[in-house]
C-alpha cells in the first residue's frame, strides 16, 4: 500500500515554513525522506527508525508517530535550494525495500 | 566510499527492440539492489529488488526482467520494449534494510 503524502504541491516565499505529511494504512517499520530535483536522482534526507524519533539537519527536520502511522517533514525558513519534489518511503524490516508516496512538489520563490 | 554507476545515461529505442541497462556499485559488498521506474512527473515505482546473487524479487508484472550476475552488478532487461516503458530508470543500493542511495539514472525514450 502506497503512503499518502499531503499536500501534493506547495509554493512558498523564501524564509517561509512548510510541513509535508506522510501517512500509511499499514504499520510503519521505518520512514525515509528524499528530495528530488528536476531531472536528477532522489537524494536521501533522513531516516526515522522508531516511533517518537525526531531528526534534523540544518533547517529540515522530521518526526515519526508510530501509533498514528505517519511522519512529517518540517522545512524551516525555506531557501531557494529547497525547491524540488519530496518523497517519503516506508520500509520493510527484512528486505529493505521501500514503497514511496506520490511525492510533494515544493517551489520556493524569491 | 561507496559509489553507484548507471549506464547509459540516456537511450532512445524503437518499439519492439531489446533493452539492457546496467548498474554497478563500488565500495561495498553484498548490497541490496533495487530497480525503480519513474514516469514523467510521477512517483517512484519499485520494479525489482535483490538481496543477493540470483535472488531477485519482482514487484510489478511486466515485460521487464532483472538479473544479478555478480554481487555488485544489477541488470534490467527487456526482449521487446513497449511505448509505456519510457521513463527514468533508477538503480539504488542499501546495506540490509538501511538507507537507499540512488544512482544517476537512465532516461529511456521508446518511440
Amino acid at each position: 500500500q502506497q503512503p499518502v503524502q499531503s499536500p501534493q504541491a506547495v509554493i512558498l516565499r523564501e524564509g517561509e515554513d512548510a510541513v509535508i505529511n506522510c501517512s500509511s494504512s499499514k504499520a510503519l517499520y521505518s520512514v525515509h525522506w528524499y528530495r528530488q530535483k528536476h531531472g536528477e536522482a532522489p537524494v536521501f534526507l533522513m531516516i526515522l527508525l522508531k516511533g517518537g524519533e525526531q531528526k534534523g539537519h540544518e533547517k529540515i527536520s522530521a518526526s515519526f508517530n508510530e501509533k498514528k502511522q505517519q511522519s512529517s517533514l518540517y522545512l524551516t525558513a525555506s531557501q531557494l535550494s529547497y525547491s524540488g519534489t519530496y518523497f517519503c518511503g516506508h520500509g520493510s524490516s527484512n528486505t529493505g525495500k521501500l514503497i514511496f508516496g506520490q511525492g510533494t512538489t515544493l517551489q520556493v520563490k524569491p | 566510499s561507496q559509489t553507484i554507476h548507471q549506464w547509459p545515461a540516456t537511450l532512445v529505442q524503437p518499439v519492439g527492440s531489446p533493452l539492457s541497462l546496467e548498474c554497478t556499485v563500488e565500495g561495498t559488498s553484498n548490497p541490496n539492489l533495487y530497480w525503480y521506474r519513474q514516469a514523467a512527473g510521477r512517483g517512484l515505482q519499485l520494479l525489482f529488488y535483490s538481496i543477493g546473487i540470483d535472488q531477485i524479487s519482482s514487484e510489478v508484472p511486466q515485460n521487464l526482467s532483472a538479473s544479478r550476475p555478480q554481487d555488485r552488478q544489477f541488470i534490467l532487461s527487456s526482449k521487446k520494449l513497449l511505448l509505456s516503458d519510457s521513463g527514468f530508470y533508477l538503480c539504488a543500493w542499501s546495506q540490509n534494510s538501511g538507507t537507499q542511495y540512488f544512482g544517476p539514472g537512465t532516461r529511456l525514450l521508446v518511440l
